[in-house]
């Protein structure tokens, strides 16, 4: 099974400053078909089920705020969230989809310093 | 509105069943592949099991492999997944979920989540 280490396990930075969490893959998850890496990230708010940001590692999805990016290739991934506003404090998740068994990171809890 | 909402959920005694539905509305089912996902309180997501969108293909996670039956009926636009010989391990809220299509390329991220079915096993 493919493992996915977040890290930090969790942070608080200052409203308007940035965040940044990292993914890294046990084995890469680059599809040499189409060269995309099959990687999202996920923001799951207390209460709420998660919500798709990311997919394609660097894709954002429709409606999602242009101050959240990916980033990253291969083995190792960036989410980055550039200005943190109070609506961003949740749990983030990376999550690959290269192979079976679909896997999670531990999770990344985001706080306001 | 594109929606998914489980239902199924209680308390069930270890070495019960229970039967998970999640009806789909919005969206045209039958052309989505659809998954199970977990959350044990307090703790991350773990993915459950996957199925096509005509069901001829189907994954579980090597925790479940045997117990756990998932199907879809895309006449009816609902997902259902069967659960027997359930242990303490298994509770965790249930959130079935979307595969996100862009054009007609299947991207495997996960678009579209229901808000949860919680399943409890204890005596």
């Amino acid at each position: 099974d493919i493992v996915l280490t977040q890290s930090p396990d969790s942070l608080a930075v200052s409203l308007g400053e940035r965040a940044t969490i990292k993914c890294t893959s046990s084995q890469s998850l680059l599809f040499s078909s189409n060269n995309e890496n099959y990687l999202a990230w996920y923001q799951q708010r207390p209460g709420q089920p998660p919500k798709l940001l990311i997919y394609w590692a660097s894709t954002r999805e429709s409606g999602v705020p242009d101050r959240f990016s990916g980033s990253g290739s291969g083995t190792d991934f960036t989410l980055t969230i550039s200005s943190l506003q109070a609506e961003d404090v949740a749990v983030y998740y990376c999550q690959q989809q290269y192979s079976t068994p679909q896997t999670f990171g531990q999770g990344t809890k985001v706080e306001i310093k | 509105e594109v929606q998914l909402v489980e239902s199924g959920g209680g308390l069930v005694q270890p070495g019960g069943s229970l039967r998970l539905s999640c009806a789909a509305s919005g969206f045209t089912f039958s052309s989505y592949e659809m998954n199970w996902v977990r959350q044990a309180p307090g703790k991350g997501l773990e993915w459950v099991s996957y199925i096509s969108s005509s069901g001829s293909s189907i994954y579980y996670v090597d925790s479940v492999e045997g117990r756990f039956t998932i199907s879809r009926d895309n006449a009816k636009n609902a997902l259902y997944l069967q659960m027997h010989s359930l242990r303490a391990e298994d509770t965790a809220v249930y959130y079935c979920a979307r595969v996100k299509v862009r054009g007609d390329i299947i991207t495997g991220a996960l678009d579209i989540w229901g808000q949860g079915t919680m399943v409890t096993v204890s005596s």
